[in-house]
C-alpha cells in the first residue's frame, strides 16, 4: 500500500514568518520518489521538486528547502521568510515503479497556505 | 508561461459523450503526462508517453485513452463519459532524457475544465 499524508489542511501565517508543510509517506517499495507541487490561486499547477529514495540529502533553492528523512518517512517542506506570492495550495507525492509498466502515484490531500500581509 | 499548451480551456458535455482533450509539450520536450483533479478523488496520475510510446499508466480508466503522435503532441480520449468525469485535466512535458515516469522536472500546461452534466 502506498499512502502520503498531509495532515495541515490549511495553515495561516504572517508575511516573513517561516512555515513548514508537513508530508509523511507509506511505502513497501525501496526505490521511490517524492515532489512537491504548488497550485496556486490561479489554478496551474507548479512542480517544485522531487527526490529519490537514495538521497537523504536536505535541499535548499531560495527561500524554499526540503527536509527528506527516510526514518520517519518524511519529506517536509520549509518556507522562509513567506510572501504572498506563496499563498497556494501545497502536493506532496509519492511514485514507485509497479510491473507491467504501470506507476503508483500517490498525491496527498494537498495543505492550503495563506501568506497574509 | 510554462510552454505547454492545451485545448479547449473549458469543456462542458453530457454524460455517455466522447471527448478529447489535446496538449502540445515544450518545444524539445519528449515525454508527456496527463493528470486528472477532482473534488471527489484529488489529484491522480493517468498516463505518460514518451516519444510515442506509452511508458507509464497510472489511475487511467479503461474508457479513457490517449497517445502521442509524431509531432508529440498528446490527445486524451475520454469516452462514456459520467458526471463523476467532471475534473480538471492536466497535462505535463518534460525533456524526456532519463526516459523514466516522473522523475524529471515537469511543466504543466494551464488545464482543461471538463463539466459533464
Amino acid at each position: 500500500a502506498q499512502k502520503v499524508t498531509q495532515a495541515q489542511t490549511e495553515i495561516s501565517v504572517v508575511e516573513k514568518e517561516d512555515v513548514t508543510l508537513d508530508c509523511v509517506y507509506e511505502t513497501r517499495d525501496t526505490t521511490y520518489y517524492l515532489f512537491w507541487y504548488k497550485q496556486p490561486p490561479s489554478g496551474e499547477l507548479v512542480f517544485l521538486i522531487r527526490r529519490n529514495s537514495f538521497d537523504e540529502q536536505n535541499e535548499i533553492s531560495g527561500r524554499y528547502s526540503w527536509n527528506f528523512q527516510k526514518s520517519t518517512s518524511s519529506f517536509n517542506f520549509t518556507i522562509t521568510a513567506s510572501q504572498v506570492v506563496d499563498s497556494a495550495v501545497y502536493f506532496c507525492a509519492l511514485s514507485a515503479h509497479l510491473t507491467g509498466g504501470y506507476q503508483k502515484v500517490t498525491f496527498g490531500t494537498g495543505t492550503k497556505l495563506q501568506v497574509i500581509p | 508561461d510554462s510552454g505547454v499548451t492545451q485545448t479547449p480551456k473549458h469543456l462542458i458535455t453530457a454524460t455517455g459523450q466522447r471527448v478529447t482533450l489535446r496538449c502540445s509539450p515544450r518545444s524539445g520536450d519528449l515525454s508527456v503526462y496527463w493528470y486528472q483533479q477532482s473534488l471527489d478523488q484529488g489529484l491522480q496520475f493517468l498516463i505518460q508517453y514518451y516519444n510515442g510510446e506509452e511508458r507509464a499508466k497510472g489511475n487511467i480508466l479503461e474508457r479513457f485513452s490517449a497517445q502521442q503522435f509524431p509531432d508529440l503532441h498528446s490527445e486524451l480520449n475520454l469516452s462514456s463519459l459520467e458526471l463523476g468525469d467532471s475534473a480538471l485535466y492536466f497535462c505535463a512535458s518534460s525533456v524526456g532524457k532519463s526516459g523514466g515516469p516522473i522523475q524529471e522536472t515537469q511543466y504543466f500546461g494551464p488545464g482543461t475544465r471538463l463539466l459533464v452534466l
